[in-house]
C-alpha cells in the first residue's frame, strides 16, 4: 500500500483551465502539506493542514485553493492555470507538527500548462 | 528555521562510504537536524534525524558535533541507487513547527 498517494501523476492542460490534484495518506497522520518544485528544483511549501485546519499559506496566489475533507485527504484546486504554474507538486504528511516528526512524501504530480 | 550550508555536489566511488557535510552554525538548542534525499523524479525521502546524539538506522548514520554547529551524514557503502540530492534541514522541536524548509542540498553522484 502506498503511504501517500497523489493523482494524477501527470497533468497536461491549457492556460486558463481549472484543475485539481488529489492526495490521500493511509498513515494515520494528522498534518498534511503541499510543496511545489519548480524547474530550478527548489522545493517550497505552499500549504499545511493540521486536523483539517489550514495552518500555513505561504504567499500562494489565491487561484490555489486547498481543501481537506478529512485528515486523510488534502486536495489542491487550481483556477485559471498559468504557464508559471508548471511544476511538480508534492503532497506530504506527518504525525505531528513538531520537529520530532519526519515527513512522508508522495511521488509527485507533474503539471504542465501549455 | 536556522540556515544550513552544504557543498553543491560530491562524488563517491561505489562501495565506499559517502560522507556528506552540513554546517548549521546558528542552530538553536531545541532544533533537530534532519536529512532527506530526493532521487531523480521522485518525492523526497526521509533518511534520519537527531537532536544531540549521533544516530544510526538501516540507511545511514548521523554524526553531530558536540557544539552542534555541524553534522555529517554517512552512507556506509554507497551504491548507484544512492545517487540523489541530499538535503540537510534544521527544524525546531516544539509543537507548531510546521515547516520543513528545503535548501539547495548536495548532489551526490555515486560512480561505478
Amino acid at each position: 500500500d502506498t503511504a501517500v498517494s497523489q493523482t494524477p501523476k501527470y497533468l497536461v492542460t491549457q492556460m486558463g483551465n481549472d484543475k485539481s490534484i488529489k492526495c490521500e495518506q493511509n498513515l494515520g497522520h494528522d498534518t498534511m502539506y503541499w510543496y511545489k518544485q519548480d524547474s530550478k528544483k527548489f522545493l517550497k511549501i505552499m500549504f499545511s493542514y493540521n486536523n483539517k485546519e489550514l495552518i500555513i499559506n505561504e504567499t500562494v496566489p489565491n487561484r490555489f485553493s486547498p481543501k481537506s475533507p478529512d485528515k486523510a485527504h488534502l486536495n489542491l484546486h487550481i483556477n485559471s492555470l498559468e504557464l508559471g504554474d508548471s511544476a511538480v507538486y508534492f503532497c506530504a504528511s506527518s504525525l505531528g507538527t513538531g520537529g520530532a516528526w519526519g515527513y512522508t512524501f508522495g511521488s509527485g504530480t507533474r503539471l504542465t500548462v501549455v | 528555521d536556522a540556515k544550513t550550508t552544504q557543498p553543491p555536489s560530491m562524488d563517491c566511488a561505489e562501495g565506499r562510504a559517502a560522507n556528506l557535510p552540513c554546517n548549521h552554525s546558528t542552530i538553536s538548542g531545541n532544533e533537530y537536524v534532519y536529512w532527506y534525499r530526493q532521487i531523480h523524479s521522485q518525492g523526497p525521502q526521509y533518511i534520519i534525524h537527531g537532536l544531540k546524539n549521533n544516530e544510526t538506522n538501516e540507511m545511514a548514520s548521523l554524526i553531530i558535533t558536540e557544539d552542534r554547529k555541524s553534522s555529517t551524514l554517512i552512507l556506509p557503502h554507497a551504491t548507484l541507487r544512492d545517487t540523489a540530492v541530499y538535503y540537510c534541514i534544521v527544524r525546531p522541536s516544539g509543537a507548531g513547527s510546521y515547516q520543513l524548509t528545503f535548501g539547495k542540498g548536495t548532489k551526490l553522484s555515486v560512480i561505478p
